[in-house]
């Protein structure tokens, strides 16, 4: 398995309590993403990352922001979580030309 | 247990048959496709890739056809075993390296 690890692994949290999930690599790969996988939807990209300090928007992006300060780690933080956030999270890596490696996935319940 | 099969289109075939998953994308500058496997509590795994100069490429067992004109991939698999059931995705990542997933389709092995 690729060197990608989520944590927490599982989270319940309070509708308005901020919530950051991290995803760390071992790879040194330049571009990390994450995504959100709700029943019927697939994966939605939330926000990726192409390098330290540079990110973008994806698909479902408002009430997420992330932050990349070193290669290795890329943040997703809900300001205020929203029931409607409830869903598993899935972080995932890549190099140019190549297919991406996800990690295991985060299980977020917002009650 | 995992969801993500929920409300997806369902391909259910005989142990033995071929399979064959559909998937149209949606960015005509997308240069770069790859098909994914997803079981039940983990992440996607990838399977097959193919780039745009490409319209087939052979892995063991599966094929993948692009058809670039009518933005179309599919997934072929011979000789479908009970362990290829799972949710299947398509994926594709244009040069800004954005990396879109399609809808999924759950295939069904019936022994």
């Amino acid at each position: 398995d690729a060197g990608i690890t989520q944590s927490p692994r599982h989270k319940v949290t309070e509708t308005g309590t901020p919530v950051t999930l991290r995803c760390h690599q071992t790879e040194n790969h330049r571009y990390m993403y994450w995504y959100r996988q709700d029943p019927g939807h697939g994966l939605r990209l939330i926000h990726y990352s192409y390098g330290v300090k540079d990110t973008d928007k994806g698909e479902v992006s408002d009430g997420y922001s992330v932050s990349r300060s070193k290669t290795e780690d890329f943040l997703l933080t809900l300001e205020s979580a929203t029931s409607s956030q409830t869903s598993v999270y899935f972080c995932a890596i890549t190099e140019p030309g190549e297919e991406a490696f996800f990690g295991q996935g985060t299980r977020l319940t917002v009650v | 247990g995992e969801s993500v099969g929920l409300h997806l289109p369902t391909l259910s075939v005989q142990e033995g048959d071929n399979s064959i998953i559909n998937c149209a994308y949606s960015n005509s500058a997308s240069d770069y496709f790859i098909w994914y496997k997803q079981e039940s509590g983990k992440g996607p795994q990838f399977i097959i890739d193919i780039r745009s100069n490409m319209d087939k490429r052979q892995g063991q067992r599966v094929t993948v056809l692009l058809n670039k004109t009518v933005k179309h991939l599919s997934l072929q698999i011979a000789a479908t075993q009970p362990g290829d059931s799972a949710v299947y995705f398509c994926a594709e990542k244009d040069s800004s390296y954005k990396l879109i997933f399609g809808s999924g389709t759950r295939l069904l092995v019936r022994p």
